[in-house]
């Protein structure tokens, strides 16, 4: 997983407040994509962004925004959590141009909606 | 239309042996297929992809057959070993900016 690092690896938090996942990578790649994995869906993603500023969304983005000011940074907030919400949250990145090759993933945020 | 249906969900073979696992779609505009493996803890990494213009890939014991007409794909995994136990995902786009993913197959290989 090198070039993405996630934070927090962990989070507990309460309904309804709201919580901000950081997803921070060196590798200069112009795409960014946040992720949610669950038992039996696979990969759903969330926002993804083409480049600073430049956001859109995925297949399951309500509940969620996001925010790229920067090329290195990706921040994705749950306005106001749910339970619905519980799952493993991944940062990814592709580098720009080309069209192939693969995604460089984080580690994983497990977040858990109490 | 968007659907990439991935199967077995879960899949045990013996070391040693061949672990197949079987993905399909509908839309025919994709023109991007990869397979990635992820292990426990850790984020998925890419394995092996393949393009419609070739029938076979193949990378040491990891070969993707791929069936355009059938809109099939799958990956084989030749003498299986105990470190390919992982959870393996196909996915498919139209280029690689946006992966649709299938939901990913658990694979146990028994000592």
């Amino acid at each position: 997983d090198a070039g993405i690092t996630q934070s927090p690896r962990h989070k507990v938090t309460e309904t309804g407040t709201p919580v901000t996942l950081r997803c921070h990578q060196t590798e200069n790649h112009r795409y960014m994509y946040w992720y949610r994995q669950d038992p039996g869906h696979g990969l759903r993603l969330i926002h993804y962004s083409y480049g600073v500023k430049d956001t859109d969304k995925g297949e399951v983005s309500d509940g969620y925004s996001v925010s790229r000011s920067k090329t290195e940074d990706f921040l994705l907030t749950l306005e106001s959590a749910t339970s619905s919400q519980t799952s493993v949250y991944f940062c990814a990145a592709l580098p720009g141009g080309t069209g192939v090759g693969g995604y460089t993933f984080g580690s994983g945020t497990r977040l858990t909606v109490v | 239309q968007q659907q990439v249906k991935q199967s077995p969900q879960s899949l045990i073979v013996q070391k040693g042996g061949i672990s197949i696992i079987n993905c399909a779609y509908e839309n025919t505009a994709f023109d991007y297929f990869p397979w990635y493996q992820q292990f426990p803890g850790k984020g998925p990494a890419l394995l092996i992809a393949i393009r419609p213009d070739v029938s076979e890939k193949k990378e040491g014991r990891f070969t993707i057959s791929f069936n355009k007409s059938a809109k099939q794909f799958s990956l084989h995994i030749m003498d299986s070993q105990p470190g390919d136990s992982a959870t393996y995902f196909c996915a498919a786009s139209k280029s690689n900016y946006q992966l649709i993913w299938g939901a990913g197959t658990k694979l146990i290989i028994k000592p």
